[in-house]
């Protein structure tokens, strides 16, 4: 069954402070890999976008990574703001001539002063 | 302004009361999406369409239409609502190729009581 699990559910920090995020997925054929952030009440925004070939991608403070062959990838936050403050969301596109992407539930970070 | 629309961004309506969701798009985007968000779950795609009059079922299609008349336009429509679509609804829109990023709008939150 092609699925994408997020861990942690939440996670609160403080400001300053790094985390990282974690996202596993069972999806075949595999396309490639984006990072959303969500804020409350808005569309999912992209981060950032990986292709087999690709394990690392940056954006600003954000550093994603991926393994292809253990299927995971990490979100890495650096020096955290208090607007980092969202969900964030991993997500898979299948190789299968369509266009079907399949989401995490998402990880809730809470960036505290 | 690139950007996504959809209206009415909030709506309550009754059981079996027809509705549409519009959503439109001026980056001239060929592909656009529908997805549903609900607590605890990631978002799931109800229609997608790779172009004009080209249209397909996501992964939970059930109680749901779409159309594709043109390239801007991409109405969801509610032909009996019922309780369990009260959600969250985001159109997303991109350029065809698979790695293009998806832009989303910015949500409509649906009550059917």
């Amino acid at each position: 069954k092609n699925q994408v699990e997020q861990s942690p559910q939440s996670l609160i920090i403080l400001e300053g402070k790094n985390c990282t995020l974690q996202c596993n997925y069972t999806v075949s054929p595999f396309s490639n890999l984006r990072w959303y952030k969500q804020d409350t009440g808005r569309g999912p925004v992209s981060l950032t976008i990986m292709t087999f070939s690709e394990n690392t991608k940056s954006n600003g403070r954000y550093t994603a990574t991926l393994d292809a062959d253990t299927k995971q990838s990490s979100l890495h936050i650096t020096a955290s703001q208090l607007s980092d403050s969202a969900s964030y969301i991993c997500v898979v596109s299948r190789d299968t001539g369509g266009f079907k992407t399949i989401f995490g539930a998402g990880t809730r970070l809470f960036v505290k002063a | 302004e690139a950007q996504v629309t959809q209206n009415p961004r909030y709506l309550i309506t009754v059981t079996g009361k027809k509705l549409t969701v519009t959503c439109s798009q001026n980056m001239n985007h060929e592909y656009m999406s529908w997805y549903r968000q609900d607590p605890g779950l990631g978002l799931r795609q109800i229609y997608y369409s790779m172009n004009v009059e080209v249209t397909d079922k996501g992964d939970v299609p059930e109680g749901y239409k779409v159309s594709r008349k043109e390239k801007r336009n991409f109405p969801l429509i509610l032909e009996s609502p019922s309780p369990n679509q009260t959600s969250l609804y985001f159109c997303a829109s991109s350029h065809r190729d698979r790695g293009q990023t998806q832009y989303f709008g910015p949500g409509t939150r649906l009550l059917v009581l």
